[in-house]
Order: structure tokens, then C-alpha cells, then sequence
């Protein structure tokens, strides 16, 4: 398994503003993602994070808006940039361990644009 | 892309009960995975299925791969209050880059 920490746990922010999630993982792992999840659905995958090369970002989702940092094997950080309503959500940092394949994740950061 | 179709939504059950929920795809999956969720928290991974067939128990709690390798279930055993919470199934697939494809959720609340 693998013990991930998100930060923030929760916010509140101004529309137009942009607020930056950290997630730093225990242990070197190859695999992160970002997730987003709206209120009362399910998981949606925003992008991998990709160690030394941009992101690769899902249907729906850009660098310009969700830009993501992947500095090292044990940290990433999410922007959610010129945030709107609409942006309110739970966003999920999520690493895949490998063999065997099984898939953690942080404890979300709540955020709730105003 | 990938859809998972996860049933039942919500239930509502009694203490004491067995629950069962299931996952169907379109798609073959390399791995299930099953979830549960906390208000306020991330998913915590409950049970890992890796190949066609696989039946895993974690406590009370009992999975299967399904032997198309398009569905799994998740039961419950004997339902406590601290049950309660979201529970998600999610397939993966080395095709589609590992990446994981989540079904909507059952919503499991239980009667005291």
C-alpha cells in the first residue's frame, strides 16, 4: 500500500482565483493521477501525471485549466486555475503501485468556489 | 469510452442483512477493484481481483471476477451501522493505459 497526503484538506475561494493541491506519496510510484469528483457522482479522471514530461490529460480536461506539476516519484501538485462555480468538487490524488496493481488514494481536497 | 454500470444505486437494509452489489461493462477489465467511501474522505480500497474467476474475502466482505472479465460483485455479510457509506467498483485495464474506469456507485444505508 502506499500512505498519500493531500493538502489542502478544504477551501474556499474567491471565483477568478486559482488554488494549487499537493500530493506527496510515501514511496516512489510511477503512476499518478488527479481525479475529480462532483457532488454526489462518481470518480472522473482529469489527467496522469507523468515524472519529467507534461501531463497527459482525459477528454474534457486542459493543461491551460488543470495545469499539473510532477516534479519527482513521490509528489505532484494540481491547479485548478480562474476557478468558477462550476469547479466546486472533491479532487482526488490517486497512485498505482504496481505489481500487483492496486490504486490508492489521498483523502481529497473539498473545494467549494464562491 | 469505457462504461461501468454499477447497480443498485442506493439500499436501504437491516442490521443484520446481506448486501449485494454488482458492476457490468462493455469492455474486458485486467483488474476490479472495489471502494468504499466516507463522507469527507477518499475511497479506501477494500478488495484487489486479478484474474477471471477470483473469488476474494476481506472480513465480511466477499468478491468476485467475473469469468468474462466484464462484471465483479462486492457482498456484505451481516450489516453494521459503520457499513454506511458510498461503495464503488472500478475495472482496469493495461489497454487503456492502466488508467481506472469507476462505476456511479451504490449507496448503502443501513436501518439501526
Amino acid at each position: 500500500s502506499a500512505v498519500i497526503s493531500q493538502k489542502p484538506s478544504r477551501d474556499i475561494c474567491q471565483r477568478g482565483t486559482s488554488l494549487t493541491i499537493q500530493c506527496q506519496v510515501d514511496s516512489q510510484v510511477t503512476m499518478m493521477f488527479w481525479y475529480r469528483q462532483q457532488p454526489g457522482q462518481s470518480l472522473t479522471l482529469i489527467a496522469t501525471a507523468n515524472q519529467g514530461s507534461e501531463a497527459t490529460y482525459e477528454s474534457g480536461f486542459v493543461i491551460d485549466k488543470f495545469p499539473i506539476s510532477r516534479p519527482n516519484l513521490t509528489f505532484s501538485t494540481l491547479t485548478v486555475s480562474n476557478m468558477s462555480p462550476e469547479d466546486s468538487s472533491i479532487y482526488l490524488c490517486s497512485v498505482d503501485t504496481g505489481a500487483p496493481r492496486s490504486a490508492f488514494f489521498g483523502q481529497g481536497t473539498r473545494l467549494t468556489v464562491v | 469510452g469505457q462504461q461501468l454500470n454499477q447497480s443498485p444505486q442506493s439500499m436501504f437494509i437491516q442490521e443484520g442483512e446481506d448486501v449485494s452489489m454488482n458492476c457490468t461493462s462493455s469492455s474486458i477489465f485486467n483488474t476490479w477493484l472495489w471502494y468504499k467511501q466516507d463522507p469527507g474522505e477518499g475511497p479506501v480500497l477494500l478488495i484487489a481481483l486479478y484474474k477471471a474467476g477470483e473469488l476474494t474475502s476481506n472480513g465480511r466482505l466477499t468478491a468476485q471476477f467475473g469469468i468474462t472479465r466484464k462484471d465483479s460483485f462486492l457482498n456484505i455479510s451481516a450489516s453494521i451501522p459503520s457499513d454506511v457509506g458510498i461503495y464503488f467498483c472500478a475495472g482496469q485495464s493495461v489497454n487503456a493505459g492502466n488508467m481506472l474506469t469507476f462505476g456511479g456507485g451504490t449507496r448503502l444505508m443501513v436501518k439501526p
